[in-house]
């Protein structure tokens, strides 16, 4: 079946420097990424998304990196803050039957150090 | 403008009995679903809805039940609460599923614990 993974279930970094979260997916028919940020005791936040049609699509702070080739999406974060530590997400729309339904990852929490 | 607000935070619960999430969403979204979030499994999809009066399954609907009267409301019951039902239930919506009105917003979750 689909699934969607990340490579680390924790990143550490220091705060500064540039973080990159990593996902890989299954189904070579995947055409919709996004990225989700979740802090403690609250619910997942968009972050990016990006369409397969693209290999990479900036935001304030954040890149994701699409390689279809490989089936790899990573999350770039730079110059790092605390108030970046949270769990992060990846997930791709499944368009079988135009339901949009998202597959999620596990999540990868990144721990921020000062 | 409140987003989307699921009640109860927390809840406690017996195995057998029954019980109602409620979400509802104030930004007129047509999409609508519930994701159960348990440890290292990420968010898993329960059912969801694409408009008042339509629903359908997600990944793991056994056990779980939803309805659809109004674009505001999506109550998801748990008829016969079981251990395995344990888990932070989240609710979101979205405008649509076509690109660019399909990004999910999320209510704060609903911690749930079946004894």
């Amino acid at each position: 079946g689909e699934s969607v993974g990340l490579h680390l279930p924790t990143l550490s970094v220091q705060e500064g420097d540039n973080s990159i979260i990593n996902c890989a997916y299954s189904n070579s028919a995947s055409d919709y990424f996004i990225w989700y940020k979740q802090e403690s005791g609250k619910g997942p936040q968009f972050i990016i998304d990006i369409r397969s049609n693209m290999d990479k699509r900036q935001g304030q702070r954040v890149t994701v990196l699409l390689n279809k080739t490989v089936k790899h999406l990573s999350l770039q974060i730079a110059a790092t803050q605390p108030g970046d530590s949270a769990v992060y997400f990846c997930a791709h729309g499944d368009r079988s039957g135009n339901t949009g339904k998202l597959i999620f990852g596990q999540g990868t929490t990144l721990q921020v150090k000062p | 403008n409140a987003g989307v607000t699921q009640t109860p935070k927390f809840q406690v619960l017996k195995t057998g009995q029954s019980m109602t999430l409620q979400c509802a969403q104030d930004m007129n979204h047509e999409y609508m679903s519930w994701y159960r979030q348990d440890p290292g499994m990420g968010l898993r999809l329960i059912h969801y809805s694409v408009g008042a009066g339509i629903t359908d399954q997600g990944e793991v609907p056994n056990g779980y039940n939803v309805s659809r009267s109004t674009t505001e409301d999506f109550p998801l019951r748990l008829l016969s609460a079981a251990p395995s039902q344990t888990s932070v239930y989240f609710c979101a919506s979205s405008w649509g599923l076509a690109s660019g009105a399909n990004v999910l917003t999320f209510g704060a979750g609903s911690r749930l614990t079946v004894l």
